[in-house]
């Protein structure tokens, strides 16, 4: 069964700390990952893309990897800002899309 | 700036009273998604476009319609609004179904 598993489910962190969310999948084929940004009450943000061949890429603060091998991919931010405070969603590409449930980050001051 | 355009932002209906959320975009993307958000859940894609070729998720219920006169526009008709249907509807946008989709604002749907 294709799915697409975030943890932790939320998490609390001061500002200038650095974190790491995860994504583990079971999607088969594999297109390409995605993560994106929803801060409250708006739509998703794209924070970056990656296939298959990409191990790592970087958007500013945040560095996604992607292991194809393990189907695992992680999202770091480096030291978090109060604007940080979002909803980060992985979403899996193959014949369809697969959203994961997303990890609420919440960055106090 | 390209985008997508959702109306209304907010949108508040009695409880079985028809409403139609409006997406509108400027990317001249082929395909275009509708998805609804519940509180703390992951989007659940209701139906999607190419062109003019309507999908529709196996689960959508028939309470859920939707329409795309032009390429620029889309729309999301709930026939008889029940209480579980108070979400966000989320509207999408990909040049093919593959792609990076791009999302608008959302409307967040309120039924009395």
């Amino acid at each position: 069964k294709n799915q697409v598993e975030q943890s932790p489910q939320s998490l609390i962190i001061l500002e200038g700390k650095n974190c790491t969310l995860q994504c583990n999948y079971t999607v088969s084929p594999f297109s390409n990952l995605r993560w994106y940004k929803q801060d409250t009450g708006r739509g998703p943000v794209s924070l970056t893309i990656m296939t298959f061949s990409e191990n790592t890429k970087s958007n500013g603060r945040y560095t996604a990897t992607l292991d194809a091998d393990t189907k695992q991919s992680s999202l770091h931010i480096t030291a978090s800002q109060l604007s940080d405070s979002a909803s980060y969603i992985c979403v899996v590409s193959g014949e369809e899309f697969y959203f994961g449930t997303g990890t609420s980050l919440t960055v106090i001051p | 700036d390209a985008m997508v355009i959702q109306n209304p932002r907010y949108q508040v209906t009695q409880f079985g009273k028809p409403v139609t959320l409006s997406c509108s975009q400027t990317l001249n993307h082929n395909v275009m998604y509708w998805y609804q958000q519940k509180s703390s859940q992951a989007p659940k894609l209701l139906f999607h476009y190419y062109d003019k070729d309507f999908n529709n998720e196996a689960d959508t219920p028939d309470n859920f319609q939707s329409r795309r006169p032009n390429t620029s526009f889309c729309f999301l008709d709930i026939r008889s609004p029940g209480l579980g249907d108070a979400a966000m509807y989320l509207c999408a946008t990909s040049p093919r179904v593959a792609d990076e989709q791009f999302f608008g604002p959302g409307t967040r749907l309120t039924v009395l």
